[in-house]
């Protein structure tokens, strides 16, 4: 399967647990974003990395939320002391950026978190 | 700033008939790009569709097509054929095309049921 994948699919902790998820994109995809999305809601975003460098982050990633993509391939997505409201998906997505005539997005399947 | 606003929260429609699911949105940008995305219970995010706002003719991709009203400030998603695997949530994004990061906004999403 060559698509984005993210693990874990579902993770299930205590408030003020940390939590890690992980996302592998497309391989030749250099641009990679987070979204998450709460239930009936559209995704929002949160941030996005071109190779290695963290472009742009959304008001939405508060100090406790920090993203990596160390190697410009996959990235992982770290919630620190987490709260209730955190529960949601986490969605990654891929992109070729530059070239690409439509730019779609290419997600994974999300990684699902419940706080309890 | 970029809004999209989908007023159907659900929607029902019979197996093999049409359904026209709505999309408007509001931007500063004066070129942009429009996208629909399927998303079923797995949770992936699935790309349909997409418009350009300089695009001569409303975009087709299969069953699927968009009418676009660029007066109107509306991008609708046309299903011929409905099937029962169209059943899922389907959300209207855009992203501005002066937008180097290729991020897209997302609306709230519509729930579509197929009937059998």
């Amino acid at each position: 399967d060559t698509g984005v994948s993210q693990d874990p699919r579902h993770k299930i902790t205590k408030r003020g647990q940390n939590v890690t998820f992980r996302c592998d994109p497309i391989s030749e995809h250099n641009r990679l974003y987070w979204y998450r999305q709460t239930l009936g809601q559209g995704p929002e975003f949160l941030t996005y990395f071109q190779n290695e460098a963290q472009l742009e982050k959304s008001r939405l990633l508060s100090d406790r939320f920090s993203a990596e993509r160390p190697k410009g391939s996959f990235s992982t997505l770290e919630i620190q002391r987490t709260e209730q409201g955190d529960s949601a998906m986490y969605l990654c997505a891929s992109s070729l950026g530059q070239g690409a005539r439509t730019g779609e997005l290419f997600f994974g399947e999300g990684s699902r978190l419940t706080v309890l | 700033a970029q809004k999209i606003t989908q007023t159907q929260p659900g929607m029902f429609v019979q197996e093999k008939e049409a359904v026209t699911l709505d999309c408007t949105y509001d931007t500063s940008d004066p070129s942009y790009g429009l996208f629909w995305y399927k998303q079923p219970s797995s949770g992936e995010m699935i790309f349909l569709i997409y418009q350009g706002s300089y695009d001569q003719q409303n975009a087709t991709e299969g069953r699927y097509s968009l009418n676009f009203q660029k007066a109107r400030k509306s991008a609708n998603l046309v299903i011929s054929a409905s099937q029962l695997g169209d059943s899922a949530m389907y959300f209207c994004a855009m992203r501005g095309l002066n937008n180097a990061g290729n991020m897209l906004t997302f609306g709230g999403g519509t729930r579509l049921m197929v009937k059998p």
